[in-house]
């Protein structure tokens, strides 16, 4: 069965620290997409990764992916209040299933 | 610009009532795409259209239908809604399968 899995499912840390997002996939793929959800709002395109070893940042996160363990890490540094969202990686799967697998998404808060 | 924009942004139905729910995206983008949220469970992808005239099912296609007759529009089509098709909706578009994803706003959908 595919499966997209992501953790911690619940992240709370204080302003000015770093950690790490993680997001396992169970299928080949080299597409992997982050997205950032405010509560109550629609979903904002973070990173598009498409290769093996792509690594990509804007502002204080930082995205890569390493397609051989089928892993992607979202690094936050020197986190802020204004990061605080729920944020979701997608794996493109890719033909025969043609499909796009969410993982269920890391609440984060960022703490003064 | 509008972007990708969805309506109504809610609806309640009651069981066995069908209803359309429109996307339309200015962006003259060919993928688009048509998810449910649900709580703790990250998107899922219900129908996608790579073209006019072109589109496919997701993980969770049953009880929807789409079309995409134009570009511009893909609506996605419940034909006897089910208490079990509660969730919110998000449509999506973007140049192509691998690039940068637009969402809309969201429908949230009750049926009762």
């Amino acid at each position: 069965e595919l499966k997209v899995e992501q953790n911690p499912l619940f992240l709370s840390m204080q302003e000015g620290k770093n950690y790490t997002i993680y997001c396992n996939y169970s299928t080949t793929s080299d597409r992997l997409y982050w997205y950032r959800q405010d509560p109550g709002k629609s979903l904002e395109s973070l990173f598009v990764l498409l290769s093996n070893g792509a690594v990509k940042q804007e502002g204080r996160l930082m995205a890569s992916l390493d397609t051989k363990a089928r892993l992607s890490t979202l690094h936050i540094t020197a986190a802020v209040h204004d990061l605080s969202a729920t944020y979701f990686c997608a794996v493109d799967i890719l033909p025969p299933n043609n499909d796009m697998r969410f993982g269920a998404g890391t609440r984060l808060t960022v703490k003064p | 610009n509008a972007g990708v924009t969805q309506t109504p942004k809610f609806q309640v139905l009651k069981t066995g009532q069908s209803m359309t729910l429109q996307c339309a995206q200015d962006m003259n983008h060919e993928y688009m795409s048509w998810y449910r949220q649900d709580p703790g469970m990250g998107l899922r992808l219900i129908h996608y259209s790579v073209g006019a005239g072109i589109t496919d099912q997701g993980e969770v296609p049953n009880g929807y239908n789409v079309s995409r007759s134009t570009t511009e529009d893909f609506p996605l089509r419940l034909l006897s809604a089910a208490p079990s098709q509660t969730s919110v909706y998000f449509c999506a578009s973007s140049y192509g399968r691998t690039t940068e994803a637009f969402f809309g706003q969201g429908t949230r959908l009750t049926v009762v």
